[in-house]
């Protein structure tokens, strides 16, 4: 099955504690993508990645750091986490990053930091 | 910088009536526009989208939106609302220029639809 997987889907942690969130796709996708969604806010660009080793910073990246090492993977990585950024995450991916492509959302991950 | 200004943040109907969801972007070009929903604990899905041609959208689950140039509007409706369409929903949009703005997503701020019995 098509599919994008995020992982852990809940996480509670405490402030300035390193975590990260993997993201995985099966779809052979070039474009990937992570969002914050926050209440009246909708969703927010974090970063996004054309390709392979090609990441660039989306509308709110502080605090944030991604990789790209391989096409299906590109985790998400809080290395000193803040409780402004309890949020629920989604990874995306598309097959081109085109402006007209559609975006695969993965089920999301809840992190709560104390 | 374009924005996508959805219309209310809650809209309760009944089921069987009419679904109206708003949606409106400030851009010079128009965009592709995109409806995805959210169903409660699950990730986004696309509803449907407009790119370029007919501007009457056929998407799934009987929804449908018009692209209106004139009113830089792109509302969402369907005919009969039916209990499994209590979800949110996102207006998006993407430029149709610019390199910078290569696969990024705007998204409006929401509206969560509520179905009444």
């Amino acid at each position: 099955e098509a599919q994008v997987t995020q992982n852990p889907r809940y996480l509670i942690t405490v402030t300035g504690k390193k975590l990260t969130v993997t993201c995985s796709q099966n779809m052979n996708h070039e474009y990937m993508s992570w969002y914050r969604q926050d209440p009246g806010l909708g969703l927010r660009q974090i970063y996004y990645s054309m390709n392979v080793e090609v990441t660039d910073k989306g509308d709110v990246p502080e605090g944030y750091k991604v990789s790209r090492k391989e096409k299906r993977n590109f985790p998400l990585i809080l290395e000193s986490p803040s409780p402004n950024q309890t949020s629920l995450y989604f990874c995306a991916s598309s097959s081109s990053g085109g402006p007209a492509s559609t975006q695969y959302f993965g089920p999301g991950t809840r992190l709560t930091v104390l | 910088a374009q924005s996508v200004t959805q219309l209310g943040s809650h809209v309760s109907v009944s089921e069987g009536a009419l679904v109206l969801l708003r949606c409106n972007y400030s851009s010079s070009v128009p965009p592709y526009l995109f409806w995805y929903v959210q169903y409660p604990n699950q990730g986004l899905q696309l509803l449907l989208k407009y790119t370029t041609g007919a501007t009457l959208v056929k998407g799934i689950n009987g929804f449908e939106a018009e692209f209106k140039k004139s009113e830089t509007s792109f509302h969402l409706t369907k005919p009969s609302a039916h209990m499994s369409d209590a979800a949110e929903y996102f207006c998006a949009v993407s430029d149709r220029v610019g390199v910078d703005s290569y696969g990024k997503l705007t998204f409006g701020q929401g509206t969560i639809l509520t179905v009444h019995p």
